[in-house]
């Protein structure tokens, strides 16, 4: 089981928006930065979110992310047919003394 | 630019040992967390353990399911983590991820190098 969890997947047609959620509990979300990355199949995996809603380096801002209590969102608009991918949140959890993701959302742009 | 290797995958027994390395290069190594993170055939990403840098005290942390079974170490003066696996079990079997870790976030990672359990 996941330290945190996401919904299996997700679809919207090209140039639509989508939310991806994330649930977590006050020893991961609540107290510790979210992260997110997106990773598709057979290559590295990249980081787009850092710190809650810190868009990484060369990250368009067609993605958004935010946290309230234990959840956090990543928005993505304009949706285009390159995002097609895996989303994964991730958080400390200090409960665990461990690192977490969430099982990942496949996205899919109809 | 960024550039994380990992090396040393391949097909080991049940119950056996391996040892995986990550070159890395293009950033300040000496002052870098790393962590290892796996991928299962068919699953999402999982977590497995971090390094802080020697600034750190070289403190190391690992998920639950490797704990006592899994070391992290690393050689500043090669650029280069290690992640010495042991008593491996099938579960085990999965692309291993080397990652530049942001204190809070994986800022960078390798390509992966794929471990497989079998008899």
């Amino acid at each position: 089981q996941s330290v945190l969890t996401q919904p299996p997947s997700v679809s919207a047609a090209p140039g639509q928006k989508v939310t991806i959620s994330c649930s977590g509990s006050s020893s991961n979300i609540a107290n510790n930065y979210v992260s997110w990355y997106q990773h598709v199949p057979g290559t590295a995996p990249k980081l787009l979110i850092y710190e809650n809603n810190k868009r990484h380096s060369g990250i368009p801002d067609r993605f958004s992310a935010s946290k309230s209590g234990t959840s956090a969102t990543l928005d993505i608009t304009g949706l285009q047919t390159g995002d097609e991918a895996d989303y994964y949140c991730g958080a400390w959890d200090s409960s665990l003394s461990a690192g977490g993701f969430g099982g990942g959302t496949k996205l899919t742009v109809l | 630019d960024v550039q994380l290797v990992e090396s040393g995958g391949g097909l080991v027994k049940p119950g056996g040992s391996l040892r995986l390395s990550c070159a890395a290069s293009g950033f300040n190594f000496n002052a870098a967390w790393m962590s290892w993170v796996r991928q299962a055939p068919g699953k999402g990403l999982e977590w497995v353990g971090r390094i802080k840098s020697k600034g750190g005290g070289e403190t190391t942390d690992y998920s639950a399911p490797v704990k006592g079974r899994f070391s992290i170490s690393r050689d500043d003066s090669k650029n280069t983590i290690y992640l010495q696996m042991n008593s491996l079990k099938t579960d085990d079997t999965a692309v291993y991820f080397c990652t530049w870790t942001g204190y809070t976030y994986l800022q960078s990672w390798g390509q992966g190098t794929l471990v497989t359990v079998s008899s």
